[in-house]
């Protein structure tokens, strides 16, 4: 079985800040990792994903991602937040042999002027 | 191109009734999935349709829940005999194949509301 953790359900951050989004997964074998970003009622947007290679992933919007399978981590990071990513963020986890996605709980971000 | 869309946007049904919702996925996309996001249960998969093979439907929560795709394209999501915890936004994803690497492009998702 597999699980996602998104540490914090709400965010407050400045603008200008760094934004730290934490996701952790647990599973069985080597994982697929995804962020997505949902604005309000709109869908959800893929930011970035780790699939295999580099650990340290950049996506859309300035946003990246690192995996480190020793902690089982995929954090979320921006170093200057903008108000324009004020939403909520899903971390997701891709089942080996499957295509289901197992979602974290989302953290939604209100970036403060 | 166009994106998945998904109909009607918002839909407001009584406890009890049938409700079926749409979704048209992305051109030449052969890979469809169906997940529900509530308060009280997050975002969760439903089903999972891909080319003419069985779909996996291991995610619907009873037997109230069905979902048929006509021709590859169109799919529609039942729920018979609605009830307030079904009270969801329904939201529909397409990919290109079931390659783990393609991505699922997410529609806007409908919106029930089970009174």
């Amino acid at each position: 079985a597999q699980s996602v953790t998104q540490l914090g359900s709400h965010v407050s951050v400045s603008e200008g800040a760094l934004v730290l989004l934490r996701c952790n997964y647990s599973s069985s074998v080597p994982p697929y990792l995804f962020w997505y970003v949902q604005y309000p009622n709109q869908g959800l947007q893929l930011l970035l994903k780790y699939t295999t290679g580099a650990t340290l992933v950049k996506g859309i919007n300035g946003f990246e991602a690192e995996f480190k399978k020793s902690e089982t981590s995929f954090h979320l990071t921006k170093p200057s937040a903008h108000m324009s990513d004020a939403a909520e963020y899903f971390c997701a986890v891709l089942k080996a042999a499957g295509n289901k996605l197992t979602f974290g709980g989302g953290t939604r971000v209100l970036v403060k002027p | 191109g166009a994106g998945v869309s998904q109909s009607p946007s918002n839909k407001v049904t009584e406890k009890g009734k049938d409700v079926e919702l749409r979704c048209d996925p992305i051109s030449g996309h052969t890979a469809l999935y169906w997940y529900r996001q509530s308060l009280g249960q997050g975002l969760e998969f439903l089903i999972y349709f891909q080319g003419n093979s069985a779909p996996d439907k291991s995610g619907l929560p009873s037997d109230r829940f069905s979902a048929e795709r006509t021709g590859g394209s169109v799919s529609t999501l039942t729920i018979q005999r609605t009830q307030q915890e079904d009270s969801a936004v329904y939201l529909c994803a397409s990919s290109l194949d079931r390659g783990r690497e393609n991505e699922q492009f997410f529609g806007p998702g409908t919106r029930l509301t089970v009174l």
